[in-house]
């Protein structure tokens, strides 16, 4: 089963770079039919996708963050990471990685990691 | 965007009885090339990731207990509970993969009456 682990600063300062670290176990990154995901979710608040990154390097964004958000991959350390740049408070939240699945033109968020509390804050 | 609405907010079910929570799409998420709704149900325990419960609007996802249903296509949908356990006490929400960004529905979080 696999699993997937968030990793990274609790605490950015305002207009500074958010960076995690999402480490994959019990199979390998590289895997057809996945692509590898960060959501995001602030205190009491509800869910939403940051963007995803297929291990080829192919990326979609969310257009709201687009600008700020950069997601790469690392097969050799099965790893894939997120960047967030000029953070500010209401970058606060709950981050999750999760592995989507391709079924049938679907995308499934079937497997999820605990989720890492980043706060920016001076 | 694709704007996902969840119907109600909260509700409190007696144990043993049913609940209903419904999603709304701001547009068709009916997949026309196979005739599947890329519309999936998520329940997220308190301090837990969400877990996936259904996809394709009524499928069920291994290992989910089948008093979980989803029905709906096009832009409505239902997720039912056909008889609450305690340990279904949880924020559900409902999420389109139709079209990027993947958008979630604000959630809607079962109580015990």
């Amino acid at each position: 089963q696999v699993q997937l682990q968030e990793s990274g600063p609790g605490l950015v300062k305002p207009s500074q770079t958010l960076s995690l670290t999402c480490t994959v176990s019990g199979g390998s990154i590289s895997s057809r039919s996945y692509f590898w995901s960060w959501i995001r979710q602030p205190a009491g608040k509800g869910l939403e996708w940051i963007g995803r990154i297929e291990t080829g390097g192919r990326t979609n964004y969310n257009p709201s963050l687009k600008s700020r958000v950069t997601m790469s991959v690392d097969t050799s350390k099965n790893q894939f990471s997120l960047k967030l740049s000029s953070v500010t408070a209401a970058d606060t939240a709950v981050y999750f990685c999760a592995r989507e699945v391709v079924v049938a033109a679907s995308t499934l968020l079937g497997n999820w990691g605990q989720g890492t509390l980043v706060t920016v804050s001076s | 965007d694709i704007v996902m609405t969840q119907s109600p907010d909260s509700l409190a079910v007696s144990l043993g009885e049913r609940a209903t929570i419904n999603c709304r799409s701001s547009q068709s998420v009916l997949y026309s090339s196979n005739n599947k709704n890329n519309l999936a149900w998520y329940q997220q325990r308190p301090g837990q990731p969400p877990k996936l419960l259904i996809y394709w609007a009524s499928t069920r996802e291994s290992g989910v207990p089948d008093r979980f249903s989803g029905s709906g296509s096009g832009t409505d949908f239902t997720l039912t509970i056909s008889s609450l356990q305690a340990e279904d006490v949880a924020v559900y929400y409902c999420q389109q993969c139709h079209n990027i960004p993947w958008t979630f529905g604000q959630g809607t979080k079962v109580e015990i009456k």
